[in-house]
């Protein structure tokens, strides 16, 4: 089955700085990469996704890249503001089969000091 | 839309105990998946449903998990009887089947059932 790795477990950044956060995958049939941001005592909640027919996505201050060559994708927050601070949840799927549950990286506590 | 509806959002249960936890996905959706998050395991798949038929089992961990979707509009996670291992977040999520965007595959999660088992 589908394995996903993400790093790096926790980060820190200063308020208006960058965070990337890194995944790979292992299934290379796996098509629809989401990223979900889970504040505390909630549900994840989707923030991005992108299709393995695109290489980057872009949303305001937060863009996705995807290098299906060599099976990892990104995220990027750029200008971190304090409610950026969420724990953070790559996951994979093979979107346009009947295999379409997700497989999440275990998760980056992104915390953005004020 | 009212989201994915879960319930209890916290139970407190004694060891040996059943408990049953609820969803109503987002009408319109079908699939619908149980997830169970954990520190050590963080979220792990437990089962999923498409069109009310169970897919995918194989992330139940064990024969006292159950699950079941009668209609459309309603799950259940059974846990008979319940361990302290047991203790974790169940979300329920639900999704459509979508055309070939970005959006197509979008899977929404519920607030989630806090469960300890004691």
């Amino acid at each position: 089955g589908e394995n996903v790795e993400q790093h790096p477990s926790t980060l820190s950044v200063q308020e208006g700085d960058s965070a990337v956060i890194k995944c790979t995958y292992s299934d290379s049939a796996s098509n629809y990469f989401p990223w979900y941001k889970q504040e505390l005592g909630k549900g994840p909640q989707l923030i991005i996704d992108i299709r393995s027919n695109v290489g980057e996505k872009k949303d305001q201050r937060i863009a996705v890249t995807l290098n299906k060559t060599a099976k990892h994708f990104s995220l990027h927050i750029t200008e971190t503001q304090p409610e950026d601070s969420a724990v953070y949840f790559c996951a994979a799927s093979i979107g346009d089969t009947g295999r379409r549950a997700l497989t999440f990286g275990s998760g980056t506590r992104l915390q953005v000091q004020p | 839309d009212a989201g994915v509806i879960q319930s209890p959002r916290h139970e407190v249960t004694e060891m040996g105990q059943e408990v049953t936890l609820r969803c109503k996905p987002i009408s319109g959706h079908d699939y619908l998946f149980w997830y169970r998050q954990t520190m050590m395991r963080g979220l792990e798949l437990l089962i999923y449903f498409n069109n009310n038929v169970p897919i995918d089992d194989s992330g139940m961990p064990e024969d006292r998990f159950s699950a079941k979707m009668p209609n459309a509009s309603f799950s259940t996670l059974k846990i008979q009887p319940s361990e302290p291992r047991d203790s974790a977040v169940y979300f329920c999520a639900s999704s459509r089947v979508g055309l070939l965007s970005s959006s197509g595959n979008t899977i929404y999660f519920g607030e989630g059932s806090w469960l300890t088992v004691v």
